[in-house]
């Protein structure tokens, strides 16, 4: 596609649930990037990946969160057993490579744990 | 670990003055600097960056920015701002070959006074 798609737009789930996101990033970027948008803690980087290497996972807030890449391309972040504090917009992103190349966001994923 | 301060949480303009947008880092050696844009249910968009070189760069949409190595700021500028300006600025910072691993500031909301 022509950008980052990300789906769904908004989710709304119940405390205790478990949640899939999921980024499509753009064709040929080997880089994807997650991450958090919240009011209280700003801007969050979450997980990182970067072809066929280990994740950079340091940026998870919990091990009730996780991400998995497939053949290099869609990713999908799960939370699960999810509390109010997650509520969040999730951002991925995607770039050529992992040097600093610029990064292109999708609309993100507005989560709402009510 | 590296932070980045935007002093400004709101900044309100007239459209044709001059703009300019503070961002502070707190980091051992120089990272790489990053200016972002967020309009309304959109994501995020690079103005510019700044690796290394001229400390003055331009980016997209008239903006520029200056890297103060002695300052630790990286300022974002533009001299005659337009009403479709209106959005939300954030300062990031990445290692030196950290990617787009990137450690945002807080934002600063722009309105602009027709």
């Amino acid at each position: 596609g022509a950008g980052v798609s990300q789906s769904p737009s908004n989710k709304v789930t119940e405390k205790g649930k478990d949640v899939e996101l999921r980024c499509d990033p753009i064709s040929g970027h080997t880089a994807l990037y997650w991450y958090r948008q919240s009011l209280g803690q700003g801007l969050e980087f979450l997980i990182y990946f970067q072809g066929n290497s280990a994740p950079d996972k340091s940026g998870l807030p919990s091990d009730r969160f996780s991400a998995e890449r497939t053949g290099g391309s869609v990713s999908t972040l799960t939370i699960q057993r999810t509390q109010q504090e997650d509520s969040a917009v999730y951002l991925c992103a995607s770039s050529l490579g992992w040097g600093n190349t610029e990064a292109f966001f999708g609309q993100g994923t507005r989560l709402t744990v009510v | 670990a590296q932070s980045v301060t935007q002093p400004d949480i709101h900044i309100t303009v007239s459209e044709g003055a001059s703009l300019e947008l503070r961002c502070n880092y707190s980091y051992g050696a120089t990272p790489y600097l990053f200016w972002y844009v967020q309009s309304p249910g959109q994501g995020l968009q690079l103005l510019l960056k700044y690796f290394s070189g001229d400390t003055l760069v331009q980016g997209i949409k008239g903006f520029e920015a200056e890297f103060k190595r002695s300052q630790s700021s990286f300022n974002l500028r533009k001299p005659s701002v337009h009403w479709s300006d209106a959005a939300e600025y954030f300062c990031a910072v990445a290692l030196t070959g950290g990617g787009n691993k990137l450690t945002f500031g807080t934002g600063t909301q722009l309105k602009v006074e027709l």
